[in-house]
């Protein structure tokens, strides 16, 4: 079945420092690959997303690319602010899942001033 | 535009009492609907979703429940609730076509805290 995995956290940076959080996937279809953000009390928000093989994703300084030939798709952000804290979910949906989103188990960030 | 409304924002119930909790979305119609549970400190589980009034798969058997009355209400509910319930309940909502790149909105949530 599908599945994501994401580099377990927290993760704490300095801020202008670089963020690099690693996402991996197992997918028998050919999905659709997204990075949502959950800032502290809220609910989930699409932060970026890539439906095909190559494609770069990107959004408020982040990017993430598709790389099918390694099943990844890692967030970068060249300097991260305090106001970038927040819990990032790497996740995926195909039509082999039903159109079901799969979440990775999210990485916390905190970012010090 | 598209809202998503979930309430109550927070909920303390002592164990064994019955749950019911609201989302509804306004602004667009026959979406897709979801039930997310989020523990503390951790990732998003699956509890329900919905493609049509009615029409309600579940994903983790548990003592919960899910119904869909109405084409943008979706209510999760319980008859006794287990300390383990405790949570934050995440209702989200995507657009119904068959595309697979369609990203889902969600709603700001519902702390649950079982005693």
């Amino acid at each position: 079945g599908n599945s994501v995995t994401q580099m377990e956290g927290p993760v704490t940076l300095s801020e202008e420092a670089f963020l690099t959080i690693n996402c991996t996937y197992t997918a028998t279809g050919y999905p659709s690959l997204f990075w949502y953000v959950q800032y502290p009390g809220e609910g989930l928000q699409l932060l970026l997303k890539a439906t095909k093989a190559d494609d770069k994703g990107s959004n408020k300084g982040f990017e993430a690319t598709y790389r099918k030939e390694t099943t990844s798709f890692h967030l970068e952000k060249g300097s991260v602010q305090v106001s970038d804290s927040a819990v990032y979910f790497c996740a995926l949906s195909d039509r082999t899942g039903g159109f079901k989103t799969i979440f990775g188990a999210g990485t916390r960030l905190f970012v010090k001033a | 535009s598209q809202t998503i409304h979930q309430w109550p924002a927070t909920l303390v119930q002592p164990v064994g009492s019955p749950l019911s909790l609201e989302c509804t979305v306004e602004g667009t119609s026959n979406p897709n609907l979801y039930w997310y549970r989020q523990a503390a400190g951790r990732g998003l589980q699956l509890l329900f979703y919905s493609v049509g009034i009615g029409q309600i798969s579940s994903e983790v058997p548990q003592n919960l429940s899910a119904s869909r009355p109405q084409d943008r209400q979706f209510i999760l509910s319980s008859k006794k609730l287990l300390l383990s319930d405790s949570g934050f309940y995440l209702c989200a909502w995507s657009v119904r076509t068959g595309n697979a790149d369609n990203e889902q909105f969600f709603g700001p949530g519902t702390r649950l805290t079982v005693l």
